[in-house]
């Protein structure tokens, strides 16, 4: 079966300061992947996108940057956090060709900018 | 451009009465899915179905149902004899590709 990892589950980290969160999919090849935003009390905005190593689409023109080294990792970056980037990031994947729409969310990663 | 409305900020029901979540959707497209999510208070995200535009028929699954009406374009989602292990926030979202437009969310409060 498929699972999906991120890390780390919380973080706390000063305005300025560098990010880096990590999302890794297992028991599936090639699947889409996605990164969300959530802000405290409100709904999931898409902040990028990726059908394969190396492809990523940004939906939101922002401070933060995404990566796609391997098939099955996919990396949130920032060199300089602002308090806005304060959130709750979910990264998804989805299967293609079967199921391209459905999405399957991991476990999300609470960030506080301070 | 493609937009999902939910309505309801918050419900908030005692155990056992059922509770309608409404979710109004906006797309140009001929075909598309819609999906509801919940989200209980540990944060994940659980996909609940997915419905595409050409299948009209309600589902049911245990205490869940949806009913999907393309001519008000409402995907609305009913939890019947509802318990506090539903309480959470749903979200009820729209897809023609990849992407995935979701709605505000509502959230459910279902007291003892």
């Amino acid at each position: 079966s498929q699972t999906i990892h991120q890390w780390p589950a919380t973080l706390v980290q000063p305005v300025g300061s560098p990010l880096s969160l990590e999302c890794t999919v297992e028991g599936t090849s090639n699947p889409n992947l996605y990164w969300y935003r959530q802000a405290a009390g409100r709904g999931l905005q898409l902040l990028f996108y990726s059908v394969g190593i190396g492809q990523i689409s940004s939906e939101v023109p922002q401070n933060l940057s995404a990566s796609r080294p391997q098939d099955r990792q996919f990396i949130l970056s920032s060199k300089k956090l602002l308090l806005s980037d304060s959130g709750f990031y979910l990264c998804a994947w989805s299967v293609r060709p079967l199921n391209p729409y459905e999405q399957y969310f991991g476990p999300g990663t609470r960030l506080t900018v301070t | 451009a493609q937009k999902v409305t939910q309505a309801q900020t918050e419900i908030s029901v005692v155990e056992k009465e059922d509770v309608t979540l409404d979710c109004v959707y906006e797309t140009r497209d001929t075909t598309y899915y819609l999906f509801w999510y919940k989200q209980p208070p540990s944060g994940e995200l659980v996909f609940l179905i997915r419905r595409n535009s050409f299948d009209e028929q309600n589902e049911i699954s245990g205490r869940y149902s949806w009913n999907f009406q393309k001519s008000t374009s409402s995907f609305n989602f009913t939890i019947t004899a509802s318990q506090v292990v539903d309480s959470a926030v749903y979200f009820c979202a729209l897809s023609n590709d990849y992407k995935l437009s979701f709605g505000a969310g509502t959230t459910v409060t279902v007291r003892a």
